[in-house]
């Protein structure tokens, strides 16, 4: 069974660091490129990154470019999203997805979702 | 590219057809998913590519369209079907509609 388990969410101040990770089980973590989307309070669904199966390619929604880094390590099936400088537009569900292309495809599977909030 | 959904809320009774749409603001090339998320919960895929059902999911459940214009239709609304509805495309990209929340008339 595929699970995607998010954590490190929770309260930050603007302008501060959080880390996110993703423990993945239940396929091969390394054949898959991955994705992060985020959905604000009552808000639709947004995407914010996707890594490529190897990690050899990154890609961000303009409005985090400079701001997130996406990472996996494929050793510890674990995908990350490191967030700086963050804002108070940031606050959000984050979602850890399955991106069967690597930018190119349907979101086949998705965790629960862990809670950033971006707030003084 | 923008994704537009319609209605923004639907009331239906059980058993109903039920349809809901997406329109793209550019040709997707069927390159278009449908995902269900109830309330609390993560979204879950129901259909890629416009129109291939995911594994397990009930067969009630169909897609359909092609360039801008597409279609999730519920043919016999089931209580468990309430939720809110998200297209998204995959041409260039991912972008997601507002979503359709569904709800029992």
């Amino acid at each position: 069974e595929v699970q995607l388990v998010e954590s490190g969410g929770g309260l930050v101040q603007p302008g501060r660091s959080m880390k996110l990770s993703c423990a993945a089980s239940g396929f091969t973590f390394s054949n898959y490129g991955m994705a992060w989307v985020r959905q604000a309070p009552t808000k639709g669904l947004e995407w914010v990154a996707t890594i490529s199966y190897d990690g050899s390619s990154t890609y961000y929604r303009d409005s985090v470019k400079g701001r997130f880094t996406i990472s996996r390590d494929n050793a510890k099936s674990t995908l990350y999203l490191q967030m700086n400088s963050l804002r108070s537009e940031d606050t959000a569900t984050y979602y850890c997805t399955r991106d069967l292309g690597g930018g190119y495809s349907e979101l086949d599977y998705w965790g629960q979702g862990v809670m950033v909030t971006v707030s003084s | 590219i923008q994704m537009t959904q319609s209605p923004s809320l639907l009331s239906a009774s059980v058993g109903d057809r039920v349809t809901l749409s997406c329109k793209a603001g550019q040709n997707i090339n069927n390159y278009l998913a449908w995902y269900q998320q109830k309330l609390g919960e993560a979204p879950k895929l129901l259909i890629y590519n416009a129109n291939s059902l995911q594994t397990g999911i009930p067969s009630r459940f169909s897609g359909s369209g092609s360039g801008t214009d597409y279609t999730l239709t519920i043919s016999s609304l089931q209580p468990e079907d309430v939720a809110t509805y998200f297209c998204q495309q995959y041409n260039s990209w991912y972008t997601f509609g507002a979503g359709t929340k569904l709800e029992l008339k």
